[in-house]
């Protein structure tokens, strides 16, 4: 069983939709989680950082965690074709330890 | 800008041809990262560099090698390329091990023929 599952779509959606992306995990010890976006031929970049459970929004993103559940989320609102890239799930135990990735989600949103 | 580069952006080599992939950063970070990333895979981490103190991942195999000889440079070596190791490679920086998140180079996308 894997670390971390993420579901791979592809999710397709039209502009200006909700869009939900999720991770589960197994790892009960993972506090920290992370959200990178990843263009096609281009590398990761970091777009939301949590820690442990609760919320955060950042503009049109909003990054949420429940550990009780080991399931976390981010959602894209008023999505843009901009917004078209794979989106990795990321988490650590501690802030100094590895990180463990999802699959990435691979999302299109069309204008 | 600071930032991680990494070069070539394409490389194509030789089944069996040894072959060299660069990353050079400018933000002074102390931990260097090489990610080997197969397609709709998570990136793995083949190894990384505090400073100059090497970290070998169980997992990885002895066909691939790292060098850091100063803390703006980071090489990968693989020595004998397989069809199997066709994949993007992808080095990242942080200033301290897993301090928030990594600062990804473009990748480096290999091709075994």
């Amino acid at each position: 069983q894997k670390e971390v599952e993420q579901d791979p779509g592809p999710l397709s959606v039209p502009e200006g939709a909700i869009v939900s992306l999720n991770c589960t995990y197994s790892n009960s010890a993972f506090q920290y989680f992370m959200w990178y976006r990843q263009y096609s031929r281009k590398g990761p970049e970091l777009l939301m950082y949590t820690y442990s459970s609760g919320n955060k929004e950042d503009g049109r993103f909003t990054a949420q965690v429940d550990k009780s559940s080991k399931y976390i989320s981010l959602f894209i609102r008023d999505s843009q074709p901009s917004d078209s890239a794979t989106y990795l799930c990321a988490m650590s135990e501690t802030s100094g330890s590895r990180l463990t990735f999802g699959e990435g989600t691979q999302l299109t949103v069309n204008p | 800008d600071a930032m991680v580069i990494q070069n070539p952006r394409y490389q194509v080599t030789q089944f069996g041809k040894p072959v060299t992939l660069s990353c050079s950063q400018t933000l002074n970070h102390n931990v260097m990262y090489w990610y080997q990333q197969k397609s709709s895979q998570a990136p793995k981490l083949l190894f990384h560099y505090y400073d100059k103190d090497f970290n070998n991942e169980a997992d990885t195999p002895d066909n691939f090698q790292s060098r850091r000889p100063n803390t703006s440079f980071c090489f990968l070596d693989i020595r004998s390329p397989g069809l199997g190791d066709a994949a993007m490679y992808l080095c990242a920086t942080s200033r301290d091990w897993g301090a928030r998140g990594y600062t990804f180079g473009s990748g480096t996308r290999l091709t075994v023929v």
